[in-house]
């Protein structure tokens, strides 16, 4: 069975940093052709993706967000990171990861339940 | 960068068929999946790989490509069907391959 589930701070100030983890079981980012992804939603808006890692350390970012974003895997603990510098109100949202799939497509076949993380001084 | 755009609200009578669209450039280059959203939870896959279905997910669910335009179709549509839908393909306009979602359909069950 694959589950993910995402860890992290529910609260965070302007400007300050967050990091959120994504802790993962039923597969491995080592060696199996998957990756993990980051994606958000703001309450009533529409998804929207955010950073990937796939398993031979291959990353991609958000152009919109690239410069703010960091996304890094520890594969001995399952784990999958995702830092966000300089967060501001409007990226109060639910962070989801979730694992990706692809052939020359690409989907998101298991999702975390989500955190939702709120940026208020 | 490219985008992939959803109608905002689709509405279908109860054992009716639903259809829900997607448009973008990159889906003439690139499957679109599906995800539905109920309300409170997370997003689930429901069609992947043009229509292929995961397991669980009912045959009433099907998916189709025209052009730059992916259907998601529902035979027969149920009361628990009623949620929101989003697509995805692969971005096919940025050097740095990326992701894009559509902004996602609200489905009634009348």
């Amino acid at each position: 069975q694959i589950t993910l589930k995402e860890s992290g701070p529910t609260l965070v100030k302007p400007t300050e940093t967050l990091t959120l983890t994504c802790t993962f079981s039923g597969f491995l980012l080592s060696s199996d052709e998957v990756g993990v992804a980051w994606i958000r939603q703001p309450p009533l808006k529409a998804l929207e993706w955010l950073a990937l890692i796939y398993w031979d350390d291959e990353r991609h970012y958000s152009p919109a967000l690239k410069s703010r974003l960091s996304i890094t895997k520890d594969t001995s603990k399952n784990q999958v990171v995702l830092t966000m510098t300089n967060m501001d109100p409007e990226d109060t949202a639910s962070y989801f990861c979730a694992r990706v799939t692809y052939s020359r497509s690409l989907w998101f076949d298991t999702w975390g339940q989500g955190v939702l993380v709120a940026v208020s001084s | 960068s490219s985008e992939l755009t959803q109608d905002p609200a689709v509405s279908v009578a109860l054992g009716q068929t639903a259809r829900i669209t997607c448009q973008g450039d990159s889906l003439r280059y690139y499957y679109a999946s599906w995800y539905q959203q109920k309300a409170g939870q997370a997003p689930v896959l429901v069609i992947y790989d043009k229509n292929s279905r995961p397991s669980g997910i009912p045959d009433r669910f099907s998916g189709s490509i025209s052009g730059d335009t992916a259907t998601l179709t529902i035979t027969g549509a149920q009361a628990e069907d009623e949620a929101d839908y989003y697509c995805n393909s692969r971005d096919s306009s940025a050097n740095d391959p990326h992701v894009l979602f559509g902004g996602g359909t609200k489905l009634t069950v009348l």
